[in-house]
């Protein structure tokens, strides 16, 4: 079962607008991972949220998290079509042995140029 | 390398066939996952190591389904008699430690004939 639901499904801009995507949970997490992936290639690693943070930034990125409200949301700024790919948020929870990602079903983003 | 290998990229299997998919983490990780993606979905959670342990193999979806990573490096993941539900790209990810940032292969598209 997936824990993390993304929001939107699709989502369709122009190049330079910003994109927002948004990602709910259902159980308490240690932390909150963001991947992007392109057609038929890997996951790539865009940022690691902790529980105990609201807020990071990696260049174009900004990633919240609401923990009260089981919520994070990925603002892509000055987009590119470049940046058109999936987007998953994966929850990872704090166990006492082992370890998982529980991902998403994903944002389609593209980026018209 | 520097970042997490998988292979073969691409495998067909005959339908009752055995295969078995290759994983070489980034040197020095303790954890390492494997997953499984069908097309369009997020990726689903197969098995869980750390270091040469498989703590957690609650994902595998059958007993057709078997892992192993006996030096704690590489890793295994090997499906037998293999049936057409089993066509999906399979990722393997590690990372440092439990809780940090996890990196992903490029994967194996595994299609069942």
């Amino acid at each position: 079962s997936q824990q993390g639901e993304e929001d939107p499904q699709a989502l369709s801009i122009q190049e330079g607008e910003n994109a927002t995507m948004n990602c709910s949970y259902k159980t308490s997490i240690n932390n909150l991972q963001w991947y992007r992936q392109n057609s038929g290639r890997g996951l790539v690693h865009l940022i690691l949220i902790r529980s105990n943070e609201r807020e990071k930034h990696s260049g174009r990125l900004r990633v919240t998290l609401d923990t009260s409200k089981k919520s994070s949301s990925l603002l892509i700024t000055a987009s590119r079509a470049a940046d058109t790919a999936s987007y998953f948020c994966a929850t990872e929870l704090s166990r006492t042995s082992g370890s998982r990602l529980t991902f998403g079903e994903g944002t389609q983003l593209t980026v018209n140029p | 390398g520097a970042g997490v290998s998988q292979s073969p990229r691409y495998k067909v299997a005959k339908r009752g066939q055995d295969v078995a998919l290759r994983c070489d983490p980034i040197s020095g990780h303790v954890s390492l996952f494997w997953y499984q993606q069908a097309l369009g979905q997020g990726p689903e959670f197969l098995t869980y190591f750390q270091n040469e342990a498989q703590l957690d193999k609650s994902g595998l979806p059958s007993d057709r389904f078997f892992a192993e990573r006996p030096e704690g490096s590489v890793s295994t993941l090997k499906i037998q008699r293999t049936q057409q539900e089993d066509s999906a790209v399979y990722l393997c990810a590690s990372s440092f430690v439990r809780y940090t940032e996890a990196f992903f292969g490029q994967g194996t598209r595994l299609t069942v004939v």
